[in-house]
C-alpha cells in the first residue's frame, strides 16, 4: 500500500516553477522521502532525497515540513523535457530486512508551451 | 555515475517458453537489486529484492518458481520468466542500490531502463 497521497496529474508553463506537493501523514522518524520521475516507456530517473532538512541539488529542490507529514518538490525552471510521471516515495523495510520502495500512481506533469 | 543497464530492451516469445532478463550495474557495486513490474497505466509493483549470494525475496503473491532470481555478483542480477504466458506480459525494470558514504539508511536505487516482454 502506498504511504503517500499525490494529486494525480498537474500542469505548468515552460520556464515556471513546477510545484508537486506530496502528504506522508504516516511517516515515521526513519524513513526517508524520496522523488523519482518517470518518463513514458523508460525506467525511474532519481530525483532527489531527504529525511528532515531541505534539499537542494541541479535536478530540483525538495522541501519537507516540519513536522515531516508532507513535502514539496520543486522544479525551478520546467522545460518540455520535464513532462513526467513524478513519485513520492517513502522507504520501508521488508520481510528480508531490505529497505523497498512503496510506489503510489504519482502526479502525471505535463508541461506546457 | 550510478548507471544501470538491463539487457534485452524488447522481447517478444511464445507462449511457454523462458526469458531471461539481465540487469547491470556499470559503474558501481550493487549490494542490493531489486525487480519490479509495470503494467500499462499502473504503478511499479515490486516484485522481489535480492542480496549478493543469497536468495532473494519475493513480494506476497510473487510466484518464486516462476520468476527465479540469480544475484551471482555485486553487479549482475538476471530474472528468468519460466514458462512465460500472455499475462506475463509487462514492462520490468531493475534497480541496484548501494550504501552512499558507507551510511545506512543512505542507499540510493537507480533503475535500469527496462524491458518490454511480449507472451504471444
Amino acid at each position: 500500500d502506498a504511504k503517500t497521497t499525490q494529486p494525480p496529474s498537474m500542469d505548468c508553463a515552460e520556464g515556471r516553477a513546477a510545484n508537486l506537493p506530496c502528504n506522508h501523514s504516516t511517516i515515521s522518524g526513519n524513513e526517508y522521502v524520496y522523488w523519482y520521475r518517470q518518463i513514458h516507456s523508460q525506467g525511474p530517473q532519481y530525483i532527489i532525497h531527504g529525511l528532515k532538512n531541505n534539499e537542494t541539488n541541479e535536478m530540483a529542490s525538495l522541501i519537507i515540513t516540519e513536522d515531516r507529514k508532507s513535502s514539496t518538490l520543486i522544479l525551478p525552471h520546467a522545460t518540455l523535457r520535464d513532462t513526467a510521471v513524478y513519485y513520492c516515495i517513502v522507504r520501508v523495510l521488508n520481510a528480508g530486512n531490505n529497505r523497498k520502495l512503496i510506489w503510489g500512481l504519482g502526479t502525471s506533469l505535463a508541461v506546457n508551451p | 555515475g550510478a548507471v544501470v543497464s538491463q539487457h534485452p530492451s524488447r522481447v517478444i516469445c511464445k507462449s511457454g517458453t523462458s526469458v531471461k532478463i539481465e540487469c547491470r550495474s556499470l559503474d558501481f557495486q550493487a549490494t542490493t537489486m531489486f525487480w519490479y513490474r509495470q503494467f500499462p497505466k499502473q504503478s511499479l509493483m515490486l516484485m522481489a529484492t535480492s542480496n549478493e549470494g543469497s536468495k532473494a525475496t519475493y513480494e506476497q503473491g510473487v510466484e518464486k518458481d516462476k520468476f527465479l532470481i540469480n544475484h551471482a555478483s555485486l553487479t549482475l542480477s538476471t530474472l528468468t520468466v519460466t514458462s512465460a504466458h500472455p499475462e506475463d506480459s509487462s514492462f520490468y525494470i531493475c534497480s541496484a542500490s548501494a550504501p552512499r558514504w558507507g551510511l545506512a539508511g543512505r542507499e540510493t536505487q537507480y533503475f535500469g531502463p527496462g524491458t518490454r516482454l511480449l507472451v504471444l
